[in-house]
């Protein structure tokens, strides 16, 4: 089973700042991999997929990029509706498992 | 616009058995595939295991096998998720999102809102 590990656990930023949040694969993913926000009391949402393509409607403010094992999701200027829990996703074994997840807040 | 219902919140004593519903509209039901996914209160997500629409085909989580079963009804776009034997750490929001319609893993681009289950005696 591929091990997805993300950091940080938390991650505390000031309105308007960069969040930068990153994720490690234990072996090669290619470019399978999927991002997700999950909102207090909200089911995830697709974000990111292919590493780096937003889903429909997700703003442009956040960005994925990596490949391989190494991959890093970045929200530009933070508005304080981010706040949530970001988990990655490989999908390049079935049946794709998540990181444990990272927490933005507002600092 | 896909949209994934579930089915409401659920108290159960240990040892019942929960069935959640997940009834789809949007899409092509027989085009994809259903995965359920748990959350225990506070933690990460946990694949619990997929069923193929056109053919019940079934992929369980090692961890789940014996005590879970899923089904679909194809004439009311609707999957459902039985949980058996449950126990206190079952207590968790249970979620079913879209999937591939072979085992073949994907994003998956479409959540229920989820279903609250809450096992105490």
């Amino acid at each position: 089973e591929i091990v997805m590990t993300q950091s940080p656990a938390t991650q505390s930023v000031s309105p308007g700042e960069r969040a930068i949040l990153s994720c490690r694969a234990s072996q090669s993913v290619s470019s399978n991999l999927a991002w997700y926000q999950q909102k207090p009391g909200q089911a995830p949402r697709l974000l990111i997929y292919a590493a780096s393509t937003r889903a429909p409607g997700i703003p442009a403010r956040f960005s994925g990029s990596g490949s391989g094992t190494e991959f890093t999701l970045t929200i530009s200027s933070l508005q304080s509706e981010d706040v949530a829990r970001y988990y990655c996703q490989q999908y390049h074994n079935w049946p794709g498992t998540f990181g444990q997840g990272t927490r933005v807040e507002i600092k | 616009q896909v949209h994934l219902v579930q089915s409401g919140a659920e108290v159960k004593k240990p040892g019942a058995s929960v069935k959640v519903s997940c009834r789809t509209s949007g899409y092509t039901f027989t085009s994809y595939g259903i995965s359920w996914v748990r959350q225990a209160p506070g933690q990460g997500l946990e694949w619990m295991g997929w069923i193929s629409t056109p053919n019940g085909k079934t992929d369980y989580a090692q961890k789940f096998q014996g005590r879970v079963t899923m089904t679909t009804d194809t004439s009311t776009r609707t999957a459902y998720m039985e949980l058996r034997s449950l126990r206190s750490d079952d207590t968790a929001m249970y979620y079913c999102a879209r999937d591939a319609v072979i085992m073949a893993a994907i994003p998956r681009d479409s959540w229920g809102q989820g279903t609250m289950v809450t096992v105490s005696s």
